[in-house]
């Protein structure tokens, strides 16, 4: 069955750099959500998106943008990065209540 | 908010040993789910269980929901079995989970 693609899976940006992360949906879901994982962390919820539109909006930075396109994949973009933006940034997505998660993107901010 | 509380936070156990593993909520929610984190950081599916009882393998979970609390059990752990367990929560229609700290389990040979 297919599943949340998420690219890259690796990434490592210096400070004040730029970075944009992808996700790719389970096809039909309609629903697509990011979350930040901290080293040792539980996973925190940073937006969502449903049928393209802003959804619910957690604890995510000013300098953090993310949006949903016309085929349903998404993007989060992440400015001026910062030594504690370090962490893994998951996707998932759902057509009903149940979320299913991609393997995630490790960022790296050196 | 909701609060989500899970315990024990760390357990080791000796490789075919039993465990449960609970997941405490401070309201009452649509969505529960059970998550296994492997070392690899790969976040998997494990019960979507609001309320009820369900099994998958050696794995199963069961929800009160009137009671506000959700149990994992593991059946005959294996090494692969480590890694941490998530128990998830959603109280609206968005999705949205709230996850508690986790369980670390680590199962040896």
């Amino acid at each position: 069955a297919a599943g949340v693609i998420q690219s890259p899976r690796h990434l490592i940006k210096e400070k004040r750099e730029t970075a944009t992360l992808k996700c790719y949906p389970i096809p039909r879901h309609d629903t697509v959500y990011w979350y930040q994982q901290g080293p040792g962390q539980d996973p925190q919820f940073l937006i969502s998106f449903y049928e393209k539109m802003q959804s619910d909006k957690g604890s995510i930075p000013d300098r953090f943008s993310a949006q949903q396109f016309s085929d349903y994949h998404s993007e989060l973009n992440m400015s001026s990065l910062e030594l504690g933006d370090s962490a893994l940034y998951f996707c998932a997505s759902s057509v009903t209540a149940e979320a299913f998660f991609g393997q995630g993107t490790r960022l790296t901010v050196v | 908010g909701i609060q989500v509380e899970q315990s024990p936070p760390d357990l080791i156990l000796q490789e075919g040993a039993n465990s449960t593993l609970r997941c405490n909520f401070s309201d009452s929610v649509n969505n529960l789910q059970w998550f296994h984190q492997n070392p690899w950081g790969q976040l998997i599916n494990l019960f979507y269980i609001p309320s009820g009882t369900k099994q998958n393998g050696r794995l199963s979970a069961t929800t009160v929901a009137t009671e506000r609390y959700s149990l994992l059990y593991i059946s005959s752990s294996q090494t692969t079995d480590s890694g941490v367990y998530f128990c998830a929560v959603d109280r609206g229609s968005q999705g949205n989970l709230i996850f508690g700290k986790g369980t670390k389990l680590s199962v040896k040979p």
